[in-house]
């Protein structure tokens, strides 16, 4: 079963605009992380965020976390064409004692330039 | 340093047809995981193994066996491949899987079809 689930699945913007790709996810979690996938290619580690902080930065990227409502948001800013990409976060959930990562089915993002 | 690598990229069996996948990393990792990725369902961990001479089922193992060889190889392999196996197969490895801040390194990827 899914743990993280992406919205929105598709994403099409100009260059030089922000993306925001949203995350939800089910049980509580230590951790939450995006990864990156160029097509054809294997999934780029971009970000973690541990449960007890609110927002962290890396670049143009922003991710923000609310335990609250289960959520995560990642923002690309200034968006450039070499962003196209697929989007996916992945949680370990707490109970998971053996370090597994669950993925969620991305976000696909197009940046026309 | 190649990081992850997969062998091989691209596979065409048919059903019934028996195959491993071979994934090797040179990071010195403890850790390696396989995983496969269809349209819509994102990825979906096969069998993963936290140490060398170690390993556990994930989400989808059915169909499936893996050997860690030693703690740079970790393969996977299909007894008799099914088209519903048609899919592309990623391994991955990290430091330590029980590190709650732990990430993962993933390979190419290999493209398999069962006829």
């Amino acid at each position: 079963s899914q743990q993280g689930e992406e919205d929105p699945q598709a994403l099409s913007i100009q260059e030089g605009e922000n993306a925001t790709m949203n995350c939800s996810y089910k049980t509580s979690i230590n951790n939450l992380q995006w990864y990156r996938q160029n097509s054809g290619r294997g999934l780029v580690h971009l970000i973690l965020i541990r449960s007890n902080e609110r927002e962290k930065h890396s670049g143009r990227l922003r991710v923000t976390l609310d335990t609250s409502k289960k959520s995560s948001s990642l923002l690309i800013t200034a968006s450039r064409a070499a962003d196209t990409a697929s989007y996916f976060c992945a949680t370990d959930a707490i109970y998971n004692q053996g370090g597994k990562l669950i993925f969620g089915q991305g976000t696909e993002l197009s940046v026309k330039p | 340093n190649a990081g992850v690598t997969q062998t091989p990229k691209f596979q065409v069996l048919k059903t019934g047809q028996s195959m491993t996948l071979q994934c090797a990393q040179d990071m010195n990792h403890n850790s390696m995981y396989w995983y496969r990725q269809d349209p819509g369902m994102g990825l979906r961990l096969i069998y993963y193994s936290a140490s060398e001479g170690t390993t556990d089922k994930g989400e989808v193992p059915n169909g499936y066996n893996v050997s860690r060889l030693n703690k740079r190889e970790f393969s996977l392999r299909l007894e008799s491949a099914a088209p519903s196996q048609t899919s592309v197969y990623f391994c991955a490895s990290s430091e330590w899987a029980l590190d709650p801040t732990d990430t993962q390194y993933f390979g190419p990827g290999t493209r398999l079809t069962v006829l």
